[in-house]
């Protein structure tokens, strides 16, 4: 079974520019969820995906953008960087049997914003 | 909204000796409750999980947490740490209704030799 994979692992921006991270979903999993951990804070929610579609969005101005693609993969762009943008990025995918999800997360995309 | 307060933001420990890490949610609706662990430079990995049933709950590694209802806590114990236990401890939790999942900012744990 594979796992949560993410891309790129590291990457510098200069403020103003635009970002694409990816994200491949676990196997058999058809929801992706995204969310920013800024250093020394928990992860924030920013958006969820469930077959293609955006499910539900965190407090997060719309230069975040998200795509789910027809194998469940994921990107998330982010326009105009600013700094606070600077922060580890994670996808989880999940599957959900009724309301209650277990998410499985990869190991992030760390993005510093200079 | 739901929130999720973790009241220690690092708990130092000494090998062998046992610990709690506090959380507290805020949420009186039905609430599903979890601790994810953070090693250094990787992704959150699941430890447990309440969703319903016996309040206590436990992970393979020894760790346990129970829900307590009443107090709205779910606090994580572990009777003995080990060093590898030094990681950084996430509560999170999830109303009905396909919510998304809630973090609090993370409790570090600094197991000492």
């Amino acid at each position: 079974e594979t796992g949560v994979t993410q891309s790129p692992t590291h990457l510098i921006k200069t403020r103003g520019q635009q970002v694409t991270l990816r994200c491949s979903s676990q196997s058999g999993h058809n929801t992706v969820s995204w969310y920013q951990q800024a250093l020394g804070q928990g992860p924030q929610f920013i958006f969820q995906y469930y077959r293609e579609e955006e499910n539900g969005r965190g407090n997060f101005p719309p230069r975040f953008s998200g795509l789910q693609f027809p194998n469940y993969s994921s990107e998330l762009n982010v326009n105009a960087l600013e700094l606070d943008d600077s922060a580890l990025y994670l996808c989880a995918s999940s599957s959900y049997r009724g309301r209650v999800g277990e998410l499985f997360f990869g190991e992030g995309s760390r993005l510093t914003v200079l | 909204a739901q929130s999720v307060t973790q009241l220690d933001s690092q708990v130092p420990v000494f090998e062998e000796a046992p610990v709690e890490l506090r959380c507290n949610y805020s949420s009186s609706v039905s609430v599903y409750l979890f601790w994810y662990v953070q090693y250094p430079n990787q992704g959150l990995q699941l430890l447990l999980k309440y969703l319903s049933g016996s309040t206590l709950v436990k992970s393979i590694n020894g760790f346990e947490a129970e829900f307590n209802k009443s107090q709205t806590s779910f606090h994580l114990r572990k009777p003995s740490v080990h060093i590898s236990d030094t990681a950084e401890y996430f509560c999170a939790a999830e109303t009905s209704g396909n919510t998304p999942l809630v973090f609090g900012k993370g409790t570090r744990l600094s197991v000492i030799a």
